[in-house]
This record gives structure tokens, sequence and C-alpha cells, in this order.
């Protein structure tokens, strides 16, 4: 079975410092793994994916995400946090059997101090 | 294409009473998901479809729920009777099916509230 496991419920960090929000994964199967962003009352944008390509992957906004396998991890980092990075960030596993069925973490919440 | 269209974007409704979300995925994808967002259990998959066929619905949580897709153009969550606990921001989500490496496109959630 897959699942995946974010390892902070809330991260908070000062403008202009680095971001890591950790995310480690369960998955009998080569995965596809996604992290998405989710603003305050709005829906859910996708920041970046690993389909088993480059193992650092580079998404929307400033934000990169790296696949160890050795580590089952795919922590999404930023090096300069930006006040609109405030949000919620989801990682997500797919299993690639599994017709695209996506398994969501339970999220951290990204908070930016000015 | 404007993106995965859900509707209604608020609902109130009493207890007891019937619900209906409706969806429309982007054209073309082959998956459609039914999330469910709650404070206290975070994004939980309800079910999902491939090709209008429900694939799995392990995550719909008892009976007064239900789920269709008649046609790729739509899709509803029906929950019959209503109660308090079901409140909560409702997503629907397509996906092309090709290669299954890709993401999911997500609409912009019902927001739903049983009084």
């Amino acid at each position: 079975a897959q699942s995946v496991t974010q390892l902070d419920s809330h991260v908070s960090v000062s403008e202009g410092t680095p971001v890591l929000l950790r995310c480690n994964y369960s998955s009998s199967y080569s995965p596809s793994l996604f992290w998405y962003v989710q603003h305050p009352n709005k829906g859910l944008q996708l920041l970046l994916k690993y389909t088993s390509a480059a193992t650092l992957v580079k998404g929307i906004n400033g934000f990169e995400a790296e696949f160890k396998k050795s580590e089952t991890s795919f922590h999404l980092t930023k090096p300069s946090a930006h006040m609109s990075d405030a949000a919620e960030y989801f990682c997500v596993v797919s299993e690639n059997n599994q017709g695209g069925k996506l398994i969501f973490g339970q999220g951290t919440e990204l908070s930016v101090k000015p | 294409d404007a993106g995965v269209i859900q509707s209604p974007r608020h609902e109130v409704t009493e207890m007891g009473q019937e619900v209906t979300l409706r969806c429309k995925p982007i054209s073309g994808h082959n998956s459609l998901f039914w999330y469910r967002q709650t404070m206290m259990r975070g994004l939980e998959l309800l079910i999902y479809f491939n090709n209008n066929v429900p694939i799995d619905d392990s995550g719909m949580p008892e009976d007064r729920f239900s789920a269709k897709m008649p046609n790729a153009s739509f899709s509803t969550l029906k929950i019959q009777p209503s109660e308090p606990r079901d409140s909560a921001v409702y997503f629907c989500a397509s996906s092309p099916i090709q290669g299954m490496n890709t993401e999911a496109f997500f609409g912009q959630g019902t927001r739903l509230t049983v009084v």
C-alpha cells in the first residue's frame, strides 16, 4: 500500500530565509510524486512533479524537490521565502499501476514572517 | 480550457436534506476524483473514476454518499440524508490517463455546511 508522511504540520520561516518541507513516502511500485500548494480558501495548484526522470525537480515560484529513493524522501525546498509563499503544502504519491490514484499527505502549513 | 468546474461554490443546507455537488472535468481527461477536506482528517479520496467507471469507492464514508459519472463531461456527488458531520470542502479533480504519470487538476471546491 502506498502512503505519504509529511513530517511537520507547521513550519515558520522569516522572509528571505530558506524553506524546507519534509516528506517521506511508502510505495510498493515505482511512484510518481507531487507537491501541491493550497492558498487560503483556494483550490490546489501543482508546484512540481517527479515521474522517474531527473531526481531533482524544479517547479514554479522557485521551489524544487529532490527524490531520494534510498531515503524514500521527497523534500520540498526554496532558497528564499517570500510572504506570498504562506500557504498549505501537500506531498502526494501516485503508484503507476493505480490509474492515477493520488494519495495526499496531511499537509504542512507554511508561515512566513516579515 | 476553463479547468475543472464545480458547482455550487457554497452550499448551506439543513440536516436531513439531500445535497448534490456537481463537477465538469477538463475535456479529454479520463480520470475523475472526488476528495473531501476537513480540518480533522485533511484531504481524503472518496471515489475515483476511469473512463466514467468507478474504480475505487473505498473512501466513501457510508451509504448516504453516492457518486455517478453518466458521461465523460459530468459527475455528481450526492449525500442523502445530509448530516452536520458532512460539513467540509469537497473537491473534484480530473487527470489524463496517458502514462499514468500525470497530475490531477483541481476545481475550486464546494464548501458544504450542514446545519
